[in-house]
């Protein structure tokens, strides 16, 4: 069965830093996603891209936030400079519908 | 904005008895609904869905899920849990305006033996 697979699967960074969280969706999907869940706390929707461009993207999703479909099959979030806040488990999914997405096992990211 | 709502942030069942999980969404027009579990230190897998049509739906592991419109509501329930059930569950809606999923604040479920 087709999966969304994330890597790195845990990525420790110092605050400042710039990281990119990888991401390989579901091959026929056309709709990419990244959420977010901070410790405790909700899951909570980032950008949505389709078609080689931001479809939505919320409060969150800053100009520190970037994302990028680089070839055919990766989707990446970059975060330029890293806060201590970002600490989180990030969540990417895609779906060939915008509303039924599958999720892969998240990259948790530490802020130090 | 639409919201998600989960009563209950920690619900024990024991082995064999009925999992109810609430869920009830705040929305002028009815969003697709979504329960997923997250088991430990794993992602997001979709247990069902309800978006148009009949109301009862059946999912993966067991699970079902009553759509109720009047009710706002969208519950999970197994008429028999068993251990490996033992897990977070979040209630999700979907809405084509926001073109995002909006999550409830989880469940964690224990099942004692």
């Amino acid at each position: 069965e087709p999966e969304v697979t994330q890597t790195p699967s845990h990525q420790v960074t110092q605050m400042g830093q710039e990281v990119i969280l990888r991401c390989v969706p579901i091959s026929n999907h056309l709709y990419f996603y990244w959420y977010r869940q901070i410790l405790g706390q909700k899951v909570e929707f980032l950008v949505s891209f389709y078609n080689n461009e931001i479809s939505e993207k919320s409060e969150i999703f800053d100009d520190q936030f970037s994302v990028e479909r680089p070839d055919g099959s990766n989707f990446t979030l970059k975060i330029r400079s890293t806060k201590l806040e970002d600490s989180a488990m990030y969540f990417c999914a895609s779906s060939e519908w915008p509303d039924t997405q599958y999720f892969g096992p998240g990259t948790r990211l530490t802020v130090l | 904005a639409q919201s998600v709502t989960q009563l209950g942030s920690h619900v024990s069942v024991s082995e064999g008895a009925l999992v109810l999980l609430r869920c009830n969404y705040s929305s002028s027009v009815p969003p697709y609904l979504f329960w997923y579990v997250q088991y430990p230190n794993q992602g997001l897998q979709l247990l069902l869905k309800y978006t148009t049509g009949a109301t009862l739906v059946k999912g993966i592991n067991g699970f079902e899920a009553e759509f109720k419109k009047s009710e706002t509501s969208f519950h999970l329930t197994k008429p028999s849990a068993h251990m490996s059930d033992a897990a977070e569950y979040f209630c999700a809606a979907y809405s084509g305006s926001a073109r995002q999923l909006t999550f409830g604040s989880g469940t964690q479920l224990t099942v004692l033996p």
